[in-house]
């Protein structure tokens, strides 16, 4: 089954930029969709189809994939932002039709 | 806008089975694909079966073939999940979530708000 490999955490400073990255093997010809989770709350989607965006999400929030890495990029951090984030794609066809990465928490210092 | 609202809590002895339901609500299940997805206590996201959403026939990951179950009633909108021989490692927050679209590349645009399913002697 595909795997998804993702960082167990990142840290960033408040108005800077954090990137999560999502890593596959040729995951560039995937469609990736990326999963915002706070603590008790349920996921949100918060990039969808590699880099659409759905309504309500901040344009701080963008997507990007290539090659064999996926990326989530969150400009000008907020504190609002600490959160999991998820990668998942489908991988049809196979014994796990859904793929979730394992998740990275963004810490904003 | 879909609305997902999902059955309370439940405490379940090992070797039990649990059904969680999720009711539909903006939207009809007959236009979206459903899905669930469980996540233990400080763990991450693990697919656990759904509907393909091309033809819309039931599909589960390896992990928990021949124990899950997942199935809709139209006529009330909600969709249901039950886990069956349950043991501690089940003890997780379940979720359904949505599919507004059609084909494998689809993302999970709405999720329920979750279940604790507690499994303990």
């Amino acid at each position: 089954s595909y795997v998804l490999t993702q960082p167990p955490s990142v840290s960033v400073a408040p108005g800077q930029t954090a990137r999560v990255t999502c890593g596959g093997n040729n995951i560039g010809s995937e469609t990736v969709h990326w999963y915002q989770q706070k603590p008790g709350q349920a996921p949100v989607l918060v990039v969808y189809d590699d880099t659409d965006r759905p309504s309500g999400i901040p344009e701080r929030f963008s997507g990007s994939n290539s090659g064999n890495t996926a990326t989530l990029t969150i400009s000008r951090v907020e504190a609002g932002d600490e959160a999991d984030y998820y990668c998942q794609v489908w991988d049809s066809g196979s014994d796990h039709p859904v793929v979730f990465g394992g998740g990275t928490k963004m810490t904003v210092l | 806008q879909v609305q997902l609202v999902q059955s309370g809590a439940e405490v379940r002895e090992p070797g039990a089975s649990v059904k969680v339901s999720c009711k539909v609500s903006g939207y009809t299940l007959t236009e979206l694909s459903m899905h669930w997805v469980r996540q233990a206590p400080g763990k991450g996201l693990e697919f656990m079966g759904g509907f393909h959403p091309e033809d819309g026939e039931a599909i589960y990951a390896q992990n928990f073939q021949g124990r899950v179950t997942v199935t809709e009633d139209t006529s009330t909108d909600t969709t249901y999940m039950e886990l069956r021989s349950l043991s501690s490692d089940d003890t997780a927050v379940y979720y359904c979530a949505s599919s507004l679209c059609y084909t494998t590349s689809c993302p999970l645009d709405y999720w329920g708000q979750g279940t604790l399913v507690t499994v303990s002697s």
